[in-house]
């Protein structure tokens, strides 16, 4: 089936240890998503990329990155996590800007 | 993109009809209600959306008041594994979503 995949689905990092999540996708989409989500909030964008076009939301930080390097893949660097950065990152991908969106299983994060 | 106004939480007993209200009162004639799930600890879940006629698919029916100014989300035949947050989003085609809070609904045998 096509899908949404995001490993791993659980990342233990340490307090200022770069860390990366991935992403993958079987739907051919052109546009991926990566949302926050903390403990009991609603899930919050902070990034898409429409093919190789990268559009970060206003008030996502400096410490939160992204690479796609092709249509299937695209990845999420925290360059130095901070307690506050534990939470679910999300995934998600549609056909185009404004299309229906689906969403990965999520990775959780844990800073120690 | 318009706000949306969701309870925060409701029951609904195993079989019966759940019924998710929502308000959108300054929902603009192009943005679309789009209804999402997010079963605890996976990522949300397309269920449905619309425009201006009410809609229904496998999952859902969605009915949108003919002002607009609300809609509500059908689950004809609630179980348990439809116990999850049901977020509503009204949105410009082109645009990001925007989560709310939603309503966490609990299916009760």
């Amino acid at each position: 089936d096509a899908m949404v995949i995001q490993n791993p689905r659980y990342q233990v990092t340490q307090f200022g240890k770069p860390v990366t999540l991935s992403c993958s996708q079987t739907l051919n989409h052109n546009v991926m998503y990566w949302y926050q989500q903390k403990s009991s909030q609603a899930p919050k964008l902070l990034f898409h990329y429409y093919d190789k076009d990268f559009n970060n939301e206003a008030d996502t930080p400096d410490n939160f990155q992204s690479r796609r390097p092709n249509t299937s893949f695209c990845f999420l660097d925290i360059r130095s996590p901070g307690l506050g950065d534990a939470a679910m990152y999300l995934c998600a991908t549609s056909r185009g800007g404004g299309e229906t969106q689906y969403f990965g299983p999520g990775t959780r994060l844990l800073v120690l | 993109d318009a706000k949306t106004t969701q309870p925060t939480s409701m029951d609904c007993a195993e079989g019966r009809a759940a019924n998710l209200p929502c308000n959108h009162s300054t929902i603009s004639g192009n943005e679309y209600v789009y209804w999402y799930r997010q079963i605890h600890s996976q990522g949300p879940q397309y269920i449905i959306h619309g425009l201006k006629n009410n809609e229904t698919n496998e999952m859902a029916s969605l009915i949108i008041t003919e002002d607009r100014k609300s809609s509500t989300l059908i689950l004809p035949h609630a179980t348990l594994r439809d116990t999850a947050v049901y977020y509503c989003i009204v949105r410009l085609e082109g645009n990001d979503m925007r989560f709310g809070a939603g309503t966490r609904l609990t299916v009760k045998p």
